[in-house]
């Protein structure tokens, strides 16, 4: 069975506090993808990754970088936390060949 | 351009009800079409996924896309109150969006009364 897991469900930060957002998949994927959700604005891609090491901007990279160490962990990380990066975050999977992305159950970030 | 138009809804609609979700898109390379199904507090599903032009179906589900229009539809027959959820329509250019991500509309929030 497909499982991606997200390190937390709820946080809470300070503005200008580093924040580390981890995502690991036990389905030896390829291609891992933070998006982040907001009301009114649906689902925006951040970064992705297609490979370890690798990493490609998405739509709004900005405020924002990715480490992909191993083939299994994606994590996002929050340079300095700001208000405006108060968000739901949601990290997906595919593999090669597959038409689905697998999403985790989201890391709901508030930002005080 | 990457916008896909979703109305976000509510929509709400009794028990047994016909109900049709759409999405607009301007991206003429869009050729992977995808509806997820968002419950509260989840991660998105994918629920039907088509490529190209044409229609798909799956149980009470059904996707249809024109892309001469620019326009994707979903349409769930006989709804049940397990069907409340938040729609997402989802597209890309590339299989699975795995070169550049998935473009998402904002979602309608769906509402079947019981």
């Amino acid at each position: 069975d497909v499982k991606v897991t997200q390190s937390s469900r709820y946080l809470v930060k300070r503005t200008g506090e580093k924040v580390f957002l981890e995502c690991v998949q036990d389905m030896d994927h390829e291609n891992m993808f933070w998006y982040r959700q907001d009301p009114g604005l649906g689902l925006r891609l951040i970064y992705f990754s297609y490979d370890v090491k690798m990493k490609e901007k998405g739509d709004i990279p900005e405020g924002y970088s990715v480490s992909r160490e191993k083939k299994e962990r994606f994590s996002l990380i929050l340079e300095s936390a700001s208000t405006n990066q108060t968000s739901m975050y949601l990290c997906a999977t595919l593999t090669q060949g597959e038409e689905t992305q697998y999403f985790g159950p989201g890391t709901r970030l508030l930002v005080l | 351009q990457k916008e896909v138009e979703q109305d976000p809804g509510p929509l709400s609609v009794p028990e047994g009800a016909i109900v049709s979700l759409n999405c607009t898109y301007s991206n003429s390379a869009f050729q992977y079409f995808m509806w997820y199904r968002q419950y509260s507090r989840k991660g998105p599903e994918l629920l039907m996924y088509t490529y190209s032009s044409g229609n798909k179906e799956d149980g009470r589900f059904t996707a249809q896309v024109d892309k001469s229009s620019k326009y994707i539809s979903l349409f769930i027959r006989d709804s049940q109150p397990s069907d409340s959820a938040t729609y997402l329509c989802a597209m890309s250019q590339y299989s699975g969006g795995g070169a550049d991500g998935l473009t998402f509309g904002k979602g309608t929030h769906l509402i079947i009364q019981p």
